[in-house]
């Protein structure tokens, strides 16, 4: 059981709008900033979204976070074929003196 | 570029230990504190442990607590991860990953390519 709630699925067609959620408690992503990370197929992790909203650099524009109280959200603009990953997010939980995951979310491109 | 080369793993027996190590390159090592992530097969991320830059702050997840030791070698930029009483739920692929700032919360910038750990008797 994780810290952090995700959807364990998600999917859509090319070109749709998908987002997948993340829902957690005061300790955590009230509290702290909120990462997510793609893991393509049989690869390690990869940050995508960090500081709640952020992109590194070289991630598409496509991808998008956001925060509201202790839940937040990915949100995929445009889905291309080579989106289809594992996404995880995270974040610092100051009761457990941890970083936290959520379970992960699969995505599928149909 | 930044590169995060963890070794070490194996198959071990439960009960024993095992020590990993991840190399670091491309940064300035002594600026950040560092992680251990763990994925056990056909599950998700789990967060193992952090040391702080100067390894003077360390946290472990529960799961690991009084059986895992993280430690690192600024002057070898290099990273360990001592398991001891090793059990069949330790069973994972374990990542190095560099946090993004001297402490131990942040993000997880660059991740390493993996060890696999099994244990089984």
């Amino acid at each position: 059981q994780s810290v952090l709630t995700q959807p364990p699925s998600a999917s859509g067609t090319p070109g749709q709008r998908v987002t997948i959620s993340c829902s957690g408690r005061s300790s955590n992503i009230a509290s702290n900033t909120v990462n997510w990370y793609q893991q393509l197929p049989g690869t390690a992790p990869k940050l995508l979204i960090y500081s709640n909203t952020q992109r590194p650099s070289g991630v598409p524009d496509r991808f998008s976070g956001s925060k509201s109280g202790t839940s937040a959200s990915l949100a995929i603009n445009g889905l291309q074929s080579e989106d289809e990953a594992d996404y995880y997010c995270a974040a610092w939980d100051d009761s457990l003196s941890g970083v936290v995951f959520g379970g992960g979310t699969k995505l599928t491109v149909l | 570029q930044v590169q995060l080369v963890e070794s070490g793993g194996g198959v071990v027996q439960p009960g024993r230990s095992l020590r990993l190590s991840c190399v670091a390159s491309g940064f300035t090592f002594n600026d950040y504190g560092m992680h251990w992530v763990r994925q056990a097969p056909g599950k998700g991320l789990e967060w193992v442990a952090v040391v702080s830059y100067d390894g003077s702050h360390k946290f472990y997840a529960d799961s690991v607590k009084g059986r895992f030791t993280f430690s690192r070698d600024n002057s070898k930029n290099t990273l360990y991860l001592q398991m001891n009483s090793l059990r069949a739920e330790d069973t994972a692929v374990y990542y190095c990953a560099k946090g993004d700032t001297t402490g131990y919360q942040g993000y997880f910038d660059y991740w390493g390519q993996g060890t696999l750990v099994t244990v089984s008797s």
